[in-house]
């Protein structure tokens, strides 16, 4: 089990705002900032979201992340196909000293 | 091109090690933490290590402490996972991951993945 808590899956039609939850406490969300990193079937996870909220570059704008106490939020508004793949949140654990990864969400485009 | 290249990976048995190597390259090395993360097969991320651009600042997961050592050599702009004491849990397709600071540290996050070596434990 994960120190961090996704649901194992998430689903919308094309043009739909879905969004990811990450459930942590104290000790990691509720003290650090979150990461978001999706990643393709057979390819290295992508940074999606850094710093909670901030987008690196390349990545659309319909995507957007937040954090509030000890959950974060993965958005994607204007569900594309291509958006169809797995999610992970990640955040510094200060009890475990070191980088924690959600269970990763399967999102599936209907 | 900025990229990593892990190697290393193969079949080994129970209680045997590995060493695994990523090699650097687009980027200066010795400026960045480095870490290694693994995926079972079908399964999640699981961060296992990761190193400070000088060697000052070293973790481990608690699943790998006291069997894996991380290293690196910023001469030959490359990291190294020697895993000792390989159990089936271990098997894994192995991440490099380029931090984007120097030092590890709560604010931190992965700019760079490695495509990956796969290590699998078996008799």
């Amino acid at each position: 089990q994960s120190v961090l808590t996704q649901p194992p899956s998430a689903s919308g039609t094309p043009g739909q705002r879905v969004t990811i939850s990450c459930s942590g406490s104290s000790s990691n969300i509720g003290s650090n900032t979150v990461n978001w990193y999706q990643q393709l079937p057979g390819t290295a996870p992508k940074l999606l979201i850094y710093s909670s909220n901030q987008r690196p570059s390349g990545v659309p704008d319909r995507i957007s992340g937040s954090k509030s106490g000890t959950s974060a939020s993965l958005a994607i508004s204007g569900l594309q196909s291509e958006d169809e793949t797995d999610y992970y949140c990640a955040v510094w654990d200060d009890s475990l000293n070191g980088p924690v990864f959600g269970g990763g969400t399967k999102l599936t485009v209907l | 091109e900025v990229q990593l290249v892990e190697s290393g990976g193969g079949l080994v048995q129970p209680g045997r090690s590995l060493r695994l190597s990523c090699a650097a390259s687009g980027f200066t090395f010795n400026e960045f933490a480095m870490h290694w993360v693994r995926q079972a097969p079908g399964k999640g991320l699981e961060w296992v290590s990761g190193i400070s651009w000088n060697r000052g600042s070293i973790g481990y997961a608690d699943s790998v402490k006291g069997r894996f050592t991380i290293s690196r050599d910023n001469a030959k702009n490359s990291l190294y996972l020697q895993m000792n004491s390989l159990g089936a849990e271990d098997t894994a397709l192995y991440y490099c991951a380029k931090d984007y600071r120097r030092w590890l540290h709560p604010n931190w996050y992965f700019d760079l993945w490695g495509r990956g070596t796969l290590v699998t434990v078996s008799s």
